[in-house]
């Protein structure tokens, strides 16, 4: 079974509408991140959580909102879709005491904003 | 800033070795990442580095040098399913935020018959 995972794995939608892309982990790690990854740019951070009750922006966060609703679930939100929010994302979870606390990836959200 | 920097792409042979460089800026460095990416698919975790020096792992190896904000994975006997984009990631320490994890654009294999 899959220890981070997204729904959905694929959306288009239109300029404009409101989406929300979800991310649930049963690794019990308390850090999770929401990443979007384009040609050419890398994985770009765009918000992230280190535990239930804290919230913070990454390089990216302009036009997205998040919502961390318990320990295994972060959700992103786009308010109004726009065509350049086009791209795959991609959710991760992180234990410092674990590893090297490297990041774990879900499978990733392909989103099309017509 | 702390822009990370690999090739785009490069190509190699099935059986030979491969060496994909990666290149940062050493200020606040906390630790370095390398990740497999075959496309459409989530990175992996292949190998972490914080001290200079060669950590091996089987066919994989990756090498850190501090001093000169360098690194490099280098894959041997290479195998056609080793044909992917190989990320490299570092974490600096920034005052008052903690550790924060920078991506390189990725490094896309081709491996070849």
């Amino acid at each position: 079974d899959a220890d981070v995972t997204q729904t959905p794995r694929n959306r288009i939608t239109k300029t404009g509408k409101r989406i929300m892309l979800e991310c649930s982990q049963t690794k019990g790690h308390d850090r999770m991140y929401w990443y979007r990854q384009d040609p050419g740019l890398g994985l770009r951070l765009i918000y992230y959580s280190f535990d239930v009750k804290d919230i913070n922006k990454g390089e990216i966060s302009d036009g997205y909102s998040v919502s961390r609703q318990a320990q295994a679930k972060f959700s992103l939100s786009l308010e109004s879709a726009i065509p350049n929010q086009t791209a795959l994302y991609f959710c991760a979870t992180s234990d410092p005491g674990q590893g090297y606390n490297e990041q774990f990836f879900g499978p990733g959200t392909r989103l099309t904003v017509l | 800033g702390q822009n990370i920097d690999q090739p785009t792409e490069m190509t190699a042979t099935e059986g030979a070795i491969v060496q994909i460089n990666c290149t940062y800026q050493t200020s606040g460095f906390n630790g370095l990442f390398w990740y497999q990416q075959h496309a459409g698919e989530a990175p992996t975790f292949l190998s972490y580095n914080v001290l200079d020096g060669l950590e091996e792992k089987g066919r994989f190896s990756s090498f850190l040098s501090r001093s000169k904000g360098y690194s490099y994975l280098l894959l041997k006997e290479l195998q056609m399913k080793d044909s992917a984009s190989y990320l490299c990631a570092v974490r600096f320490l920034i005052y008052n935020q903690g550790g924060k994890l920078i991506f390189g654009q990725g490094t896309e294999l081709s491996v070849k018959p």
